[in-house]
Formats: C-alpha cells, sequence, structure tokens
C-alpha cells in the first residue's frame, strides 16, 4: 500500500517554465488537496478537489492549475514558475468527512530561479 | 471564516520535563481539531484527532471550547518528541478544507 505518491521529490525551474507536480493515491479517497509549506507561514492550501470533475480554489491558487480526471489523480500545474513559488509542496488526501484527517505525500522540494 | 494560531514559534525544553504546545482557533460551529508532527524532513504525520481521545506517544489533546483551544501536552518530554508540531481545523459540514497553524518547532534537550 503505498499510500500517497509525490513525484518528483526535488525539482529546479527557471523563471517562466512551466511543470506539473504528480501526486497518486491508492486508497480510494475521494478528497485530495495540494498545500504548499514555507518557514513561518505554515501550510496554506493552493487548490483541494472532493472528488473526480470536482476541484475549488484554496487560500493561495494564482499561478497554479489543478485538474481531477480520476479518483486517483491530482496533477498541480504551475503555468509560468516565479521564483515566489520556490516552496515545499504537499499533496494529501482523505476519506469522507476527513474524520481521520489527511494522508500526506513525502513532498516535493521546488526551487524557482 | 475557520483560524488557527499556535503562538509559540519555538518552544524548548529539557528531556524529562513537562511539555505543552498551544493551539487556539477561532470557528463558530462545532470544529474537528487535529495535531499534525513533522519530523525532520519527512512527510506530515497524524497525531492526534480531538474525537478519538486518544494517548498517542504519549502526548493528549483535550478540545476545549470555552476556551477554543486545542492545546497538546506531554508530561514527560523525550529527545526523539524533537519536531514540528501543527495544528489543524476541520470546519467539517460541506467544507472539506483542513486549515493549518504556522507550527511550533519543538526541540528536547538531553
Amino acid at each position: 500500500n503505498a499510500g500517497v505518491t509525490q513525484t518528483p521529490k526535488f525539482q529546479v525551474l527557471k523563471t517562466g517554465q512551466s511543470m506539473t507536480l504528480q501526486c497518486a493515491q491508492d486508497m480510494n479517497h475521494e478528497y485530495m488537496s495540494w498545500y504548499r509549506q514555507d518557514p513561518g507561514m505554515g501550510l496554506r492550501l493552493i487548490h483541494y478537489s472532493v472528488g473526480a470533475g470536482i476541484t475549488d480554489q484554496g487560500e493561495v491558487p494564482n499561478g497554479y492549475n489543478v485538474s481531477r480526471s480520476t479518483t486517483e489523480d491530482f496533477p498541480l500545474r504551475l503555468l509560468s514558475a516565479a521564483p515566489s513559488q520556490t516552496s515545499v509542496y504537499f499533496c494529501a488526501s482523505s476519506d469522507a468527512g476527513l474524520s481521520y484527517g489527511y494522508t500526506f505525500g513525502s513532498g516535493t522540494r521546488l526551487t524557482v530561479v | 471564516a475557520q483560524r488557527v494560531t499556535q503562538p509559540e514559534k519555538l518552544l524548548s525544553v529539557f528531556k524529562g520535563a513537562p511539555v505543552e504546545l498551544k493551539c487556539n482557533y477561532s470557528y463558530s460551529g462545532s470544529p474537528e481539531l487535529f495535531w499534525y508532527v513533522q519530523y525532520s524532513r519527512q512527510r506530515l504525520q497524524l497525531l492526534l484527532r480531538h474525537i478519538s481521545r486518544e494517548s498517542i506517544k504519549g502526548f493528549t489533546a483535550d478540545l476545549n471550547k470555552g476556551e477554543t483551544s486545542f492545546h497538546l501536552k506531554k508530561p514527560f518530554a523525550q529527545e526523539e518528541d524533537s519536531a514540528m508540531y501543527y495544528c489543524a481545523l476541520n470546519s467539517g459540514g460541506s467544507n472539506y478544507k483542513l486549515t493549518f497553524g504556522k507550527g511550533t518547532l519543538l526541540t528536547v534537550n538531553p
């Protein structure tokens, strides 16, 4: 049981480049989210999804796109990378109602130069 | 709007001393509260849920609705407890967003 798998683990981008952070879960969880973690800021919600075909914005959505074509996958796209997007990105999934909180992936450390 | 406040960015104690990590929240309804722990360069792990009233790794947390608090406590800290601790709130209903505090870095000194 792999849980939540994120790829890549590390990435360096140049300003203006685009890329997709991958997230997959094998627990048949309905709810998936993307958070960014920055020093002194805690975790901030970027986008979330309550099921296949349904996504919504979180606290800091600008510069990011998501889609949810399957229950398992929830990729995060950076359209035109900026240095302000340098962060650690965590994907998380949960069963219905968030009763057990989220299960997190191991994170992607992104640096934009 | 829901908000989670962890007033201490850093907390340092000696091994064997009691530890309390503070968490206050603002939400008008009935929240679900969680504590997550992140050891150095690892993923976040769920530590406690208030609804389960359990003790994990010697940690306990009680939801105090009157004081809107969910403080995390351990009577005797261990060096392996050194980590970043996040308090989080789920407002429930159709709102599936988990709101996190900014975290408290706990250091347990030998």
